[in-house]
């Protein structure tokens, strides 16, 4: 198994640009999240989703869609890049809501 | 909303003594979740211990234990014969039953040989 995989690891986006993180998952977990981690703020709830075809918004959903259209993959839209959004990214899944949690590497997105 | 605090920004410890790190949290809820999650420098998020709400025993893995106080809301961890490789963040986490999880702001320790 490949566990919890993100893609890209870096980007440099620059302001007003569009972009998607990739996130999957080859363990047939059926919960899957987005993160984001700040300096001195921890992580925030982006998004997550229960199952395909379900997602629910977290703490900080404002300037990111999500969808998913299959069990393993859970990508993240950037649709109009903002300095604020600068940020790691982290994507988690887990077999069910309460079970343990894996993370992905994170991606490091930097916006200019 | 559900809050998270962790009151300790730093901690350190000599290597083979005991650390503990507080946790708490703010919720209406009855059923619910609470995690501790360690970050080392690599990044990565490791899960170190889990405790359900609803079961009063204190979770225990090898040398990490957790002082579960449902109703003065506090999770601390404790970690025993402290290793250098436990110098990380480490993150308290809260989860409702409808699977939000909320994060501390995190404890960094350093381990001191």
């Amino acid at each position: 198994n490949a566990g919890v995989t993100q893609t890209p690891k870096f980007q440099v986006l620059k302001t007003g640009q569009s972009m998607t993180l990739q996130c999957a998952q080859d363990m047939n977990h059926e919960y899957m999240s987005w993160y984001r981690q700040d300096p001195g703020m921890g992580l925030r709830l982006i998004h997550y989703s229960v199952g395909a075809g379900i997602t629910d918004q977290g703490e900080v959903p404002n300037g990111y869609n999500v969808s998913r259209s299959t069990t393993e993959d859970f990508p993240l839209r950037l649709l109009s890049a903002a300095p604020s959004q600068t940020s790691v990214y982290f994507c988690a899944s887990s077999y069910s809501v309460a079970g343990v949690q894996y993370f992905g590497p994170g991606t490091r997105l930097t916006v200019t | 909303a559900q809050t998270v605090t962790q009151s300790q920004p730093e901690m350190s410890v000599q290597e083979a003594e005991t650390v503990t790190l507080s946790c708490t949290y703010d919720t209406s809820e009855n059923n619910y979740y609470l995690f501790w999650y360690k970050q080392p420098p690599s990044r990565q998020m490791i899960l170190v211990i889990r405790q359900e709400a609803y079961k009063q025993q204190n979770a225990t893995e090898n040398r990490f234990s957790v002082n579960f106080q449902k109703a003065a809301k506090s999770f601390s961890l404790k970690i025993s014969d402290s290793q250098l490789g436990d110098t990380a963040m480490y993150f308290c986490a809260f989860m409702n039953p409808s699977g939000k999880l909320i994060f501390g702001q995190g404890t960094t320790l350093q381990v001191k040989p």
